[in-house]
């Protein structure tokens, strides 16, 4: 798994309500993304990391927004939650610079918006 | 497999069978090709990856096969074991750092 650990694993949440997930990374890695995994859609991008207080927009930004103060978190905050944001989230890593541009993935996080 | 609406494409093979899955990727200009393997409840997992300037790359049981002139990607799978059995996503490194997912084809393994 990389050394990624996702929190909270699971969460049922009010529209309307904020809700922040976080990403953890033990190893140092320099890149760190944010996807959302809906079925039909394969996985998608949210937002992405390429350092400290460097992010960027990926593929499906609207309604959510990240901060990445420290190498090891990366957080994603959804600032008023909608129907439309159940979904199953994923962080990743990315080794690029390291010598390769694979992916690892952690666990997950399942939220529904009721 | 490209999916059509909500359902991905299924392939059922029996168990120590070969397994082809196949995926057409988008991007002409993409250098750097995935396979992940996803089982339910759990987040993908690495299996094999190529580049642009391989035809085909052999792992333990699997091999990656990638035809640039027609874009497309196939993971084949040796001897094909129950715990084969989950979700495989192709992924193109089309721009940077950043992956493009292909929608996923199941693979079941029948005993």
């Amino acid at each position: 798994d990389a050394g990624i650990t996702q929190s909270p694993r699971h969460k049922v949440t009010e529209t309307g309500t904020p809700v922040t997930l976080r990403c953890h990374q033990t190893e140092n890695h320099r890149y760190m993304y944010w996807y959302r995994q809906d079925p039909g859609h394969g996985l998608r991008l949210i937002h992405y990391s390429y350092g400290v207080k460097d992010t960027d927009k990926g593929e499906v930004s609207d309604g959510y927004s990240v901060s990445r103060s420290k190498t090891e978190d990366f957080l994603l905050t959804l600032e008023s939650a909608t129907s439309s944001q159940t979904s199953v989230y994923f962080c990743a890593i990315s080794l690029a610079g390291e010598g390769t541009d694979t992916q690892y993935f952690g666990p997950g996080t399942r939220l529904t918006v009721l | 497999g490209e999916s059509v609406g909500l359902h991905l494409p299924t392939l059922s093979v029996q168990e120590g069978d070969n397994s082809i899955i196949n995926c057409a990727y988008s991007n002409s200009a993409s250098d750097y090709f995935i396979w992940y393997k996803q089982e339910s409840g759990k987040g993908p997992q690495f299996i094999i990856d190529i580049r642009s300037n391989m035809d085909k790359r052999q792992g333990q049981r699997v091999t990656v096969l990638l035809n640039k002139t027609v874009k497309h990607l196939s993971l084949q799978i040796a001897a094909t074991q129950p715990g084969d059995s989950a979700v495989y996503f192709c992924a193109e490194n089309t721009d940077g750092n950043k992956l493009v997912f292909g929608a996923g084809t199941i693979l079941r393994v029948k005993s």
